[in-house]
């Protein structure tokens, strides 16, 4: 069975920076790009970024591509989210998402507030 | 960026109707390889989001085919025959051709 545990999340102040982290299993991770979406109070959809299997390459959303980072570890199964600088407008349930997004993790909250 | 405009926003139906929800794009969703990455999710209450449909007609695994997805270019339809409770929640349209990837803002099916 395929499984995505992303953890990490929580309250963060302002201005602060946060790991999200996603273990994943019952597939062959390496073999797959993986990406970060996110989704606000309100339920809209953001894709954040992606990364390339072997971790060589990533793409972003140009609004977040100077404060956030994607990274892997294909040895431990599991992808990051290094997100800095928070503000506000970042709380969301952050996703792991295979790419294609067939595979969903059960997400990870984040609250930005003072 | 590319738009992705999904309606109606809500829908409210009985069991067994059948519905249809329509995702329209900015920018023509064929990619260099020819294909068209426009897939379909569905987010039940409490839930992750689940794929459905990829490349506008690809059911994915295990998924009923009372979905059905149609459309080409920058016009996109999913439709649901006979709904059953199950498909209640929000199903929004993701297109993956174009950088950065979108969504659309969703469409809510309820029960009449």
């Amino acid at each position: 069975e395929v499984q995505l545990v992303e953890s990490g999340g929580g309250l963060v102040q302002p201005g602060a920076s946060l790991k999200l982290s996603c273990v994943a299993s019952g597939f062959t991770f390496s073999d797959y790009w993986m990406s970060w979406v996110r989704q606000t109070p309100g339920k809209t959809m953001e894709w954040i970024g992606d990364i390339k299997y072997d971790g060589s390459y990533t793409n972003y959303a140009p609004s977040l591509k100077n404060r956030f980072t994607i990274s892997r570890d294909n040895a431990k199964s599991t992808l990051y989210l290094q997100m800095s600088n928070v503000r506000s407008e970042d709380t969301a349930t952050y996703y792991c998402t295979s790419t294609p997004p067939a595979y969903w993790g059960q997400g990870t909250l984040v609250t930005v507030s003072s | 960026d590319v738009v992705m405009t999904q309606t109606p926003p809500s829908l409210s139906v009985a069991i067994g109707q059948s519905v249809s929800i329509s995702c329209k794009s900015s920018q023509s969703l064929v990619a260099s390889d020819k294909n068209t990455y426009l897939n379909w999710l569905l987010q039940s209450p409490g839930r992750s989001p689940k794929r459905l449909i990829y490349q506008v007609s690809k059911l994915d695994s295990g998924v009923p085919d009372r979905f059905s997805g149609s459309g080409s270019e920058k016009d996109f339809t999913l439709k649901i025959s006979r709904v059953e409770a199950e498909d209640l929640g929000v199903y929004y349209c993701l297109q993956g051709t174009h950088l950065p990837y979108t969504f659309g803002a969703g469409t809510k099916l309820e029960l009449k």
